[in-house]
């Protein structure tokens, strides 16, 4: 079946920038989202990216995808202690009403 | 104006007690899902409906039981209650030509 990894863990000073990174198995992906998770709250959708794309910008956020490889990153320019959370990699084959495939998250920790 | 509510954000109870968790939507999308997160923040889709119609059934056992009265609605009950059921329980909704889901803040099961 579909299976999404991301590595669990991230730890980043403020001011550098953060590169969470996930790998996907479904090659027929079409969408792939970035969704935050900050404690006790819901998910946020950060950013997505279609499978034609290979990157998309929108202001500190640089999403990067190799389809090839089926990896996706996001990056997340000059990190501030407000961007601690847990960012989930998310794919699916399309958007009308099939669920999203998670990874397990990556837990981003940003000291000062 | 909240956009995915879920009630009760917190509930504590006891081994095989049945209990419910309400989910609503005012966004006007068509499709409504239950998302499990557990302690290790692992998100899984649990059910999906559309347009009060079941879409989705991941292999969840039959003591968890949704109910989606009209599409803006989508409940879940889940019978005989035990430990391993303890976890957030998520719901979201997606408009059908976007993709993106919206989620709700969670509710916290806890099983004793």
């Amino acid at each position: 079946g579909e299976d999404v990894e991301q590595s669990l863990f991230l730890s980043v000073r403020e001011g550098d920038s953060s590169v969470i990174n996930c790998t996907y198995t479904d090659s027929s992906s079409t969408y792939l989202y970035w969704y935050k998770q900050e404690p006790g709250a819901g998910l946020q959708l950060l950013t997505y990216i279609f499978s034609n794309m290979d990157m998309k910008q929108d202001q500190r956020l640089t999403v990067l995808l190799n389809k090839k490889d089926k990896h996706l990153s996001l990056r997340i320019a000059d990190t501030q202690t407000g961007d601690s959370a847990i960012y989930f990699c998310a794919e699916t084959e399309d958007q009308a009403g099939t669920a999203l495939i998670f990874g397990k998250g990556t837990t981003l920790s940003v000291s000062s | 104006d909240t956009a995915v509510s879920q009630t009760p954000k917190y509930l504590v109870t006891q081994m095989g007690n049945d209990k419910s968790i309400k989910c609503e939507q005012n966004l006007g999308h068509d499709t409504m899902y239950w998302y499990k997160q557990d302690s290790k923040k692992f998100l899984k889709i649990m059910f999906s409906y559309n347009n009060k119609e079941l879409i989705i059934n991941e292999t969840v056992p039959n003591r968890f039981s949704p109910k989606s009265p009209d599409k803006a609605h989508l409940n879940l009950h889940i019978n005989s209650l035990e430990l391993g059921d303890s976890a957030v329980y998520f719901c979201a909704s997606s408009h059908r030509n976007t993709g993106e889901l919206f989620f709700g803040e969670g509710s916290r099961l806890t099983v004793l």
